[in-house]
């Protein structure tokens, strides 16, 4: 178990809707990221916060946003939904914003859209 | 740009043997750090070991150990006696030690342990 934990686990809804995906750091970390993994794209980072702030952005779609709130939890956001979006979603923490530090990841939540 | 390379797509090996799961990369930055990750089927993403461009010896965490050689941009994972809850897909990642600290990920390599 990295800590990390991420609600819901799997998810299925059709084209066009929105959804959320929640995801709680480990205590103690500062840095969310958020990664999509999909058979044709393979791991991509989508975008990274540090203590409520945006710190870097990777292949996010405009129909994705995210936000990280007081709490340190951070929401994934998709909207209107495509087929293609059917992915592994995974959130991961670390403690710094920068260099290199292990990045521990959540159980994934999968996405599939119909 | 970074960029992680995994060639082998798949690979076999028996209980108790071991065996290299290659990775070459690609930066022109000096300073960066290079990870090992595991998925097994049941999809998390597990870390397993880490190596910092800068560390003079090879990093090793029970069973793993990383390969490093710098002057041809690899770091293979070796994983010695193989068991059968090895079997899952592995990535390799790397991550820049200036800038904002995203992983670049290769495609993987689908290791199969046989009893």
């Amino acid at each position: 178990d990295s800590g990390v934990t991420q609600t819901p686990k799997h998810l299925i809804t059709a084209t066009g809707q929105r959804v959320t995906l929640r995801c709680s750091p480990r205590s103690g970390d500062l840095s969310v990221y958020w990664y999509q993994q999909s058979l044709d794209q393979g791991l991509q980072f989508l975008i990274q916060y540090y203590n409520g702030e945006e710190r870097a952005k990777g292949n996010i779609l405009e129909r994705f946003s995210a936000q990280q709130f007081p709490d340190l939890h951070s929401e994934l956001n998709l909207s209107s939904l495509e087929l293609g979006d059917s992915a592994l979603y995974f959130c991961a923490s670390s403690v710094r914003a920068s260099g290199s530090n292990e990045q521990f990841f959540g159980p994934g939540t999968r996405l599939t859209v119909l | 740009a970074q960029k992680i390379t995994q060639t082998q797509p798949g690979m076999f090996v028996q209980e108790k043997e071991a065996v290299t799961l290659d990775c070459t990369y690609d930066t022109s930055d000096p300073s960066y750090g290079l990870f090992w990750y595991k998925q097994p089927s049941s999809g998390e993403m597990i870390f397993l070991i880490y190596q910092g461009s800068y560390d003079q010896q090879n990093a090793t965490e029970g069973r793993y150990s990383l390969n490093f050689q710098k002057a041809r941009k690899s770091a293979n994972l070796v994983i010695s006696a193989s068991q059968l809850g090895d079997s899952a897909m592995y990535f390799c990642a790397m991550s820049l030690n200036t800038g904002f600290q995203k992983l670049v990920f290769g495609t993987g390599t689908r290791l199969l342990v046989s009893p």
